[in-house]
């Protein structure tokens, strides 16, 4: 079964640096998600991206953020400058179709700032 | 704003024992609802959903029904096992189309003894 695939599993970045995570979701999909999960609290949204943009942000997602779909598979999120309170599980997710449909996930990219 | 709200946890049970984890919603119109399950180490997976009232989503031995008049979508298993521990997470989406993403609830960790 297609799987949404992210790497890395696991990155540890200094304060201040940029860092990329990458997701790889399934093939056929159109829609495309960020979320987060800060250890102890609930999953969040953070973007989603159709037909090459941005389609909804939330609050959390400022302009320290970029999301991108560099090529037909990859699709990034970039976080500029990055700050203590980043640290959190970082789950890339896809839909194929309408609202009703599904999203699956990835594994998640733990990011740990120090 | 959306909002989902699901009983805290840990929930501890014997294998066999019944399980029931509450989930209730606030949301306008008519959303989708969603049961995903995290096993250790492991990202968000799909277990069941219903996308109208008084649909019923049903999986693995899992099942949920849309409840509109209590705004409800509770989790039930009638024999759990071991292999279910893992941490469930109630979640919507709005009825407003597009690239919505998924309100979660706060996630609730269940662990089945033997």
């Amino acid at each position: 079964e297609p799987e949404v695939t992210q790497t890395p599993s696991h990155q540890v970045t200094q304060m201040g640096q940029e860092v990329i995570l990458r997701c790889v979701p399934i093939s056929n999909h159109l829609y495309f998600y960020w979320y987060r999960q800060i250890l102890g609290q609930k999953v969040e949204f953070l973007v989603s991206f159709y037909n090459n943009e941005i389609s909804e942000k939330s609050e959390i997602f400022d302009d320290q953020f970029s999301v991108e779909r560099p090529d037909g598979s990859n699709f990034t999120l970039k976080i500029r400058s990055t700050k203590l309170e980043d640290s959190a599980m970082y789950f890339c997710a896809s839909r194929r179709g309408g609202n009703m449909q599904p999203q699956h996930f990835g594994d998640g990219t733990r990011l740990s700032i120090l | 704003g959306d909002s989902v709200t699901q009983m805290e946890g840990p929930v501890t049970l014997s294998e066999e024992a019944f399980l029931t984890i509450n989930c209730t919603y606030t949301a306008t119109g008519y959303p989708s609802l969603f049961w995903y399950v995290q096993y250790p180490g492991e990202g968000l997976q799909l277990l069941l959903k219903a996308t109208k009232a008084d649909d019923k989503g049903s999986n693995k031995g899992f099942e949920a029904t849309y409840r509109k008049e209590t705004t409800s979508f509770h989790l039930e298993k009638g024999s759990v096992q071991v292999s279910d521990s893992a941490v469930y997470f109630c979640a919507l989406i709005g009825s407003g189309g597009g690239a919505d993403g998924l309100t979660f609830g706060k996630g609730t960790h269940l662990i089945i003894q033997p």
